[in-house]
């Protein structure tokens, strides 16, 4: 069975331009979770779908971040325009339940320049 | 306000060691507190969890103790080998929130021949 996929791997953009992230969580997942490690600090909640709704966004940093998920199967994370304190690694992770293990995809690292 | 604090930020054990990592919390609602290893390029995994209703909690080499009093907990490898070498976070969450997990800031863990 595949775990959650993430694309791309890296992705290295100028400040002020677009970026979209993808996430595929495990097939029948209803719950999907963005999350975020800046510069080796701590991984931070940025928000839960449950199916196509979501549930939390209160980790989202502002409004330039847009998450969607369409159909309740993947994820996109949207970052426009994106600013230099926006490097990190995001990482997804989806669930079947909200109150079973979550498995985490192996993140996308963002690079502003 | 770092609500889980994780210490210490790197460690080096030689094989055969005991590899200790610890966490404090501030938050008295949480409760569910697991630990996760991450291997470079891949994304944090569940390795071990403890709720607070136990003192502690075995699997294999890994151990959690947990200090409800002093709002504490921590992970204990015995018996530590090579590839055991990893970043490990610890967590925390409380009911209703489950996979809203709050990190610490991760420990890079070597374990030297």
């Amino acid at each position: 069975e595949a775990g959650v996929t993430q694309f791309p791997s890296h992705s290295v953009i100028e400040k002020g331009q677009t970026v979209t992230l993808r996430c595929d969580p495990i097939s029948g997942h209803d719950n999907l979770y963005w999350y975020r490690r800046v510069m080796g600090k701590e991984i931070k909640f940025l928000l839960h779908f449950v199916k196509e709704s979501k549930q939390d966004e209160s980790g989202m940093p502002n409004n330039r971040f847009l998450a969607e998920r369409t159909g309740g199967t993947y994820s996109t994370l949207k970052v426009q325009p994106a600013e230099l304190e926006d490097s990190g690694v995001y990482f997804c992770a989806s669930s079947q339940q909200e109150n079973t293990e979550a498995f985490f995809g192996q993140g996308t690292r963002l690079t502003v320049v | 306000q770092q609500q889980v604090k994780q210490s210490p930020q790197s460690l080096i054990v030689q094989k055969g060691g005991i590899s200790i990592i610890n966490c404090a919390y501030e938050n008295t609602a949480f409760d569910y507190f697991p630990w996760y290893q991450q291997f470079p390029g891949k994304g944090p995994a569940l390795l071990i969890a403890i709720r607070p209703d136990v003192s502690e909690k075995k699997e294999g080499r890994f151990t959690i103790s947990f200090n409800k009093s002093a709002k504490q907990f921590s992970l204990h490898i015995m018996d530590s080998q090579p590839g055991d070498s990893a970043t490990y976070f610890c967590a925390a969450s409380k009911t209703g929130g489950y996979n809203k997990l709050i990190f610490g800031a991760g420990t890079r863990l070597a374990v030297h021949p």
